[in-house]
Order: structure tokens, then sequence, then C-alpha cells
């Protein structure tokens, strides 16, 4: 069974420019969350996609949105990229959308963004 | 909020070496706790997800334990292998089923 697939795997902006990362979810997954790892730290939620609908929002400037579509795959978008935006793009899925649940979350290899 | 505290931020042992990695959060109201391994520059790979009803989970050499009263959590490996090298976080949840990491404990393994 595929896991969570993410693309690209790495790419390269300069500052201004805009960035679209995509994300599939395991087969069965209506629950995608982004996170944001910069190197040397653990990852900070952005956003929570449930059934297409934002259902969380991280602390992060209104340049990050995200939305999801009907086969519950994702993209993330990133406007007016800075430098600080360099870090590594994490997706997860899930079953569910609360963690009373089981709540597991399912990690993809990452998009590693690079802002020159 | 929750904050996640992990300790120590590096540990490096000998092969065959049983070992604890030890995690703290503040917010003690979780359903669940999940650790995850990360290998240099990639995603994240789960381990072990203790749900608030258990106190101890198990995956072959792997042994979680949890106790919300005190708001920790521990990671035991058992005889490491320098395959086990890796940064291991700890993650407890909010209830919108959003992580909140610690800074993970950085581990080598020597042959």
């Amino acid at each position: 069974d595929a896991g969570v697939t993410q693309s690209p795997t790495h790419l390269i902006k300069t500052r201004g420019q805009h960035v679209t990362l995509r994300c599939s979810p395991i087969s069965g997954h209506k629950s995608v969350s982004w996170y944001q790892q910069v190197l040397g730290q653990g990852p900070q939620f952005i956003f929570q996609y449930y059934e297409k609908e934002e259902r969380g929002r991280g602390n992060f400037p209104d340049r990050f949105s995200a939305r999801q579509f009907p086969n519950y795959s994702s993209e993330l978008n990133v406007n007016a990229l800075l430098l600080g935006d360099s870090a590594l793009y994490l997706c997860a899925s899930s079953l569910y959308r609360t963690s009373y649940n089981t709540g597991e979350l399912f990690f993809g290899e990452g998009s590693r963004l690079t802002v020159l | 909020k929750q904050e996640v505290t992990q300790i120590p931020a590096a540990l490096s042992v000998p092969e065959g070496e049983n070992l604890v990695l030890n995690c703290s959060f503040t917010d003690s109201a979780i359903y669940n706790l999940q650790w995850f391994r990360q290998d240099p520059g990639k995603g994240l790979t789960s381990l072990l997800l203790i749900q608030s009803s258990q106190r101890e989970q198990t995956s072959g050499r792997l042994n979680a334990s949890l106790d919300k009263s005190s708001g920790r959590s521990t990671l035991y490996i058992a005889a490491s292998q320098p395959g086990d090298s890796a940064t291991y976080l700890c993650a407890a949840p909010t209830g919108a089923n959003n992580l909140f990491f610690g800074t993970g404990t950085r581990l080598t393994v020597i042959p």
C-alpha cells in the first residue's frame, strides 16, 4: 500500500516567488495536515484539512494557504517567499479528524524548500 | 498551550546497550502520545502510538510508556543497533489532531 506521497521532493526558489507543494494521503484517509520543520527543530503545525474543509490553522502568516480536493489530496501554497521559509514541509494523513479517535498520523518524506 | 520537551538533545551509546529517551509535556489532557523516528533529511516514521488508557506500548525492541499525571513519556530501546541511529521525536496532540513536537533526541549507536 502506498504511503503518504509528496511532490516535489526538492525545490529552490528566490525571495518573493510563489510555491505550491502537493500531497496525496494514504488511501482511505480523509484528514491531511501540513507541518513546517526548520533545521534542528521539531515540526510545527500549519494547517489541517478534513473532508475538504479547513479544521485547524497554526500560527503562520496569511502568505500560507492550503486546500483539499475531492480525492482528499492537498496543496500547500506559500506566497511572497522569505528566506525564513526555507524548511522541510511535511504532509501527514490520518483516518480521523481529532485525536479523540486513534489519532495516529502518518507522514510523507517531505518537500525540501530552499529560498535564496 | 501544549509544550513538549525532550531530554537529552543528543545521545551516543555503544552497540548493544539499552537506552531510555525522555519526553515531557505540559498539558496532561491528552488522548494519546506518538513517538516518531526521523533519519537525516527524511520524513517521520511512526514508531508507537500510546492511547491515554494505556500505560505502555511495545513494538519489537521498542517500548513506550505514558504517565499522564506526571506529564511524561519514555521510549525504551533494547539492545541498540547502529541502524537505530536517527532523531527520535515525541509529539502530543491537541483536540484537533494537531501535534506539538519536541525538538527531538539525536541518537548515535556506535558499532
